[in-house]
Formats: C-alpha cells, structure tokens, sequence
C-alpha cells in the first residue's frame, strides 16, 4: 500500500491561504490521492481528489507534481471553521477488485484569528 | 444530500460482551468500510465489504470482528467478546462503486459510534 507522510501540525492566519504538503513516494501509476479532514471527532468530510492534473473544487485546489510523488491541498481562504485535522489518503485498488482507503497520520491545522 | 447513518452513538460494554455496531449506508451505493480511531489516533482501516461478502481486511480485523448486511439497508460489525483496547470510534462508510474507472468514486462517512469497554 502507498504510503502518504504529513507535517503533524500547521498553523495559518485567517483569511491566507493554507498549504498543506503530502509525500506519496511510493504511489502506483493508477492510484488517485484524496483529502479528507476531520473536525472534532467527526466523520471524515471529502474534500478532493485527483490522479495526475490539478484539480479545483468549492472548498480547495490540489496540486500534484509532475512525478506524483507529493502533492499539496491549497484552502484558499481560511477561516477558523476550517481547524481540523486533514488526512491524505492514497486509493489503492486491491487484488480482490475493490478499493482501499489508507489514512495517513494527518496534519492538525489551526486556524487562528 | 443523502448521509451514513450510524447507531448508538455511543455504545458502553463491559469487557467480554458481544456489541453490534449498526450503519445504514447511503441506499445506491455497493461498497462498504467499516474504520476505527483510537483517541487521538489516526483512523485505521478494518474491513471493505462488496457483493456480500468481504472484499479486504486490516490485521486488527481478526476472528473476533465479523460483519454482516442482513437486509438491503443495514451494515453491522460484530464484536463477538469484547476487549479493553477495542475501546474506539467506529466509522462506517459507503461508495457507489463501480469497478475500475471510477473517476468520482469518494467515500462517505457516518458520525461514528464510541464504543467504551470497562
């Protein structure tokens, strides 16, 4: 299984841009990368995902390098409900034809005022 | 938008007893997951479940897990004697699935269910 490595914690002022990295080194050609975070001890919450291109949705923007060995989840504007934990996620397909999504350590993002 | 039900929402056990932690997945979707998170833990992988039958499982999924849909709507982990550091959140989830190729497959999440065992 891939592997994704995160900065245990990062802060961000209200209102930049949060940039948050992940390692994937050891991804597979067809394995897309996912973002989810966490509030509190909530579900998991989808944020975005994609395989190779950049990718843009109404919460964040993902930027994959060219090698697909990192990316990094943009949050354009950060407001303090965006505190949470965000885990970058590799989709491996499995030998048993179904899908598995490992969860990394995650990065703790605090958003302050 | 349609959601991951899961019930209790917190579940207290004595040590040695059997719990049923119940999901219902989002209605059309195929696939199912169930997760824990151990405070302050990241949230680890248990069991995958398609076409009725377990697809993949963690080393933590061992004989004393099992999981069953018993009907068209309910998706249910089995704890058979419960022990101490079973003692997590437990995640439900569901994906529409549908084979290779699926550019927009997400997992959905359920609220999760804290299971205590004293």
């Amino acid at each position: 299984d891939a592997k994704t490595t995160q900065p245990p914690s990062m802060d961000c002022a209200e209102g930049r841009a949060a940039n948050l990295p992940c390692n994937h080194s050891t991804i597979s050609g067809n394995e897309y990368v996912y973002w989810y975070r966490q509030i509190h001890s909530q579900g998991p919450q989808y944020i975005i995902h994609g395989l190779k291109n950049n990718e843009t949705n109404e919460m964040a923007s993902l930027i994959i390098t060219e090698d697909r060995k990192s990316s990094t989840l943009i949050l354009p504007h950060a407001t303090l409900r965006d505190t949470a934990v965000y885990y970058c996620i590799v989709r491996a397909y499995t030998t048993s034809g179904t899908y598995k999504y490992i969860f990394g350590t995650g990065t703790r993002l605090k958003v302050l005022a | 938008e349609p959601e991951v039900t899961q019930t209790p929402s917190h579940q207290v056990t004595q040590m040695g007893q059997e719990v049923i932690l119940r999901c219902v997945p989002i209605s059309n979707h195929l696939y199912f997951y169930w997760y824990r998170q151990i405070l302050g833990q990241k949230v680890e992988f248990l069991v995958s479940f398609y076409n009725n039958e377990i697809s993949e499982k963690s080393e933590i999924f061992d004989d004393q897990f099992s999981v069953e849909r018993p009907d068209g709507s309910n998706f249910t982990l089995k704890i058979r004697s419960t022990k101490l550091e079973d003692s997590a959140m437990y995640f439900c989830a569901s994906s529409l699935g549908s084979g290779q190729g699926t550019v927009n497959e997400k997992l959905f999440f359920g609220s999760g269910t804290q299971l205590s065992v004293l």
